[in-house]
């Protein structure tokens, strides 16, 4: 298994411009979620989806959109970014949420935005 | 709010010795605790979990324990060795009973430094 896997690894964009971050996995785990990393703040929690079809906001949802058409597949879209959106995020996903088993995370995409 | 939090921001430990590492949590309902490992330039890594009706879990050269009283959670890493040298994370379920949802909070992490 190739476990959780996010592209692109680096992305630079202008304020105004908009993209998607992809996220995979081939565990056919049910539970997936978005987390930012910023120094000092820890990993902070943006959306996450519990099965296809289902999506919720998480601490930091403004700017933010995702959508779970299949069970593998949770892309993150940045409708207009913004500097303050310069970040490391990271895509996690578990068996069945996490309330009992732990998320597996991929290796993170590395955000500028100028 | 919830926040889950660890004391020290930097731990420095010699090769070979046991490291401990701390948590503390706000949320007395929580139910949940997981230990991450993050290297640089990747995801954290699972390490360890544990659930609020235990008090201890052991795995390889690690041990997780909790104190539901104090709200207090430790990594504990036997015989630290160069590669155990990282940031770790605790983080808690903070929506206890939930079902299959739940939201995990991470804290800030405690880098872990492992002089030869």
């Amino acid at each position: 298994n190739a476990g959780v896997t996010q592209t692109p690894k680096f992305q630079v964009l202008k304020t105004g411009q908009s993209m998607t971050l992809q996220c995979a996995q081939d565990m056919n785990h049910e539970y997936m979620s978005w987390y930012r990393q910023d120094p000092g703040m820890g990993l902070r929690l943006i959306h996450y989806s519990v099965g296809a079809g289902i999506t919720d906001q998480g601490e930091v949802p403004n700017g933010y959109n995702v959508s779970r058409s299949t069970t593998e597949d949770f892309p993150l879209r940045l409708l207009s970014a913004a500097p303050s959106q310069t970040s490391v995020y990271f895509c996690a996903s578990s068996k069945s949420g996490v309330a009992n088993s732990p998320l597996h995370f991929g290796n993170g995409t590395r955000l500028t935005v100028t | 709010g919830e926040s889950v939090g660890l004391h020290l921001p930097t731990l420095s430990v010699q090769e070979g010795d046991n490291s401990i590492i701390n948590c503390a949590y706000s949320n007395s309902a929580s139910d949940y605790f997981i230990w991450y490992k993050q290297e640089s330039g990747k995801g954290p890594q699972f390490i360890i979990d544990i659930r609020s009706n235990m008090d201890k879990r052991q795995g390889q050269r690690v041990t997780v324990l909790l104190n539901k009283t104090v709200k207090h959670l430790s990594l504990q890493i036997a015989a630290t060795q160069p590669g155990d040298s990282a940031v770790y994370f605790c983080a808690e379920n903070s929506q206890p009973r939930s079902g299959n949802t739940g939201k995990l909070i991470f804290g800030q992490g405690t880098t872990l430094q492992v002089k030869p």
